[in-house]
């Protein structure tokens, strides 16, 4: 049951280029989405976030895209540093932006970014 | 910055035995969560807690795992009986609440933990 899907397991970006990383969703009911980074052997950490009300939302280098009528959203890293090589999840709730609904967040199965000097 | 913190990092025991993992959580966050990530698979939900109870659980909560916040500082995930698929990476997480007509509800964004490792022999 994959409701919301990372395509790419890896994608390699040489530094300063701009990194996009995708993720497809399928629940209808989810209406805010997160992007999370991870290293090895530490917990997901926030990155940026957007409500369905949006379609973009923009934090520094990191930008988030919403295309609610394709169910696809992506984040933008630019320039890309190396210090960005980790994991991608996107993740998704059914809450949403004004709370209500379910608590878990449903995640994708993660991007291995990796930052080429 | 405040963080979410676990104990132990790394937890081997035997089929069959008790697991208790800890959490604290950030202090002014009224929601608490956790997560568990078996190795190649997705993180996946597993219970959500407010105000002493549990607020939602997942289908993979079921009868031997128990959660509870024994003080004002500690969350705990209780294993009662371990199994081999129990091996996993267990994360709690924590997030704000705000009060909205009807109730308390809390905010979209989890803030995780680094993690407990949990081996079942």
């Amino acid at each position: 049951d994959q409701q919301v899907k990372q395509n790419s397991p890896s994608l390699s970006v040489q530094e300063g280029r701009i990194s996009i990383l995708n993720c497809d969703y399928t629940n209808s009911m989810f209406d805010y989405f997160l992007w999370y980074k991870k290293y090895p052997a530490e917990g997901p950490t926030f990155l940026i976030s957007i409500s369905s009300i949006k379609d973009k939302n923009e934090d520094g280098r990191f930008t988030v895209f919403l295309n609610k009528s394709a169910k696809h959203l992506s984040l933008h890293i630019v320039p890309s540093q190396p210090g960005d090589s980790a994991v991608y999840f996107c993740a998704a709730s059914a809450r949403g932006y004004s709370g209500g609904g379910a608590d878990g967040l449903t995640f994708g199965k993660g991007t291995h970014l990796i930052i080429q000097p | 910055e405040p963080e979410v913190t676990q104990t132990p990092s790394h937890q081997v025991t035997q089929m069959g035995q008790e697991v208790i993992l800890r959490c604290v959580p950030i202090s002014n966050h009224l929601y608490f969560y956790w997560y568990r990530q078996i190795l190649g698979q997705k993180v996946e939900f597993l219970v959500s807690f407010y105000n002493n109870e549990i607020s939602e659980k997942s289908e993979i909560f079921d009868d031997q795992f128990s959660v509870e916040r024994p003080d004002g500082s500690n969350f705990t995930l209780k294993i009662r009986s371990t199994k081999l698929e129990d091996s996993a990476m267990y994360f709690c997480a924590s997030s704000e609440a705000w009060v909205e007509r009807g109730g308390v509800q809390p905010l979209n964004e989890q803030f995780f933990g680094p993690g407990t490792r949990l081996t079942v022999l």
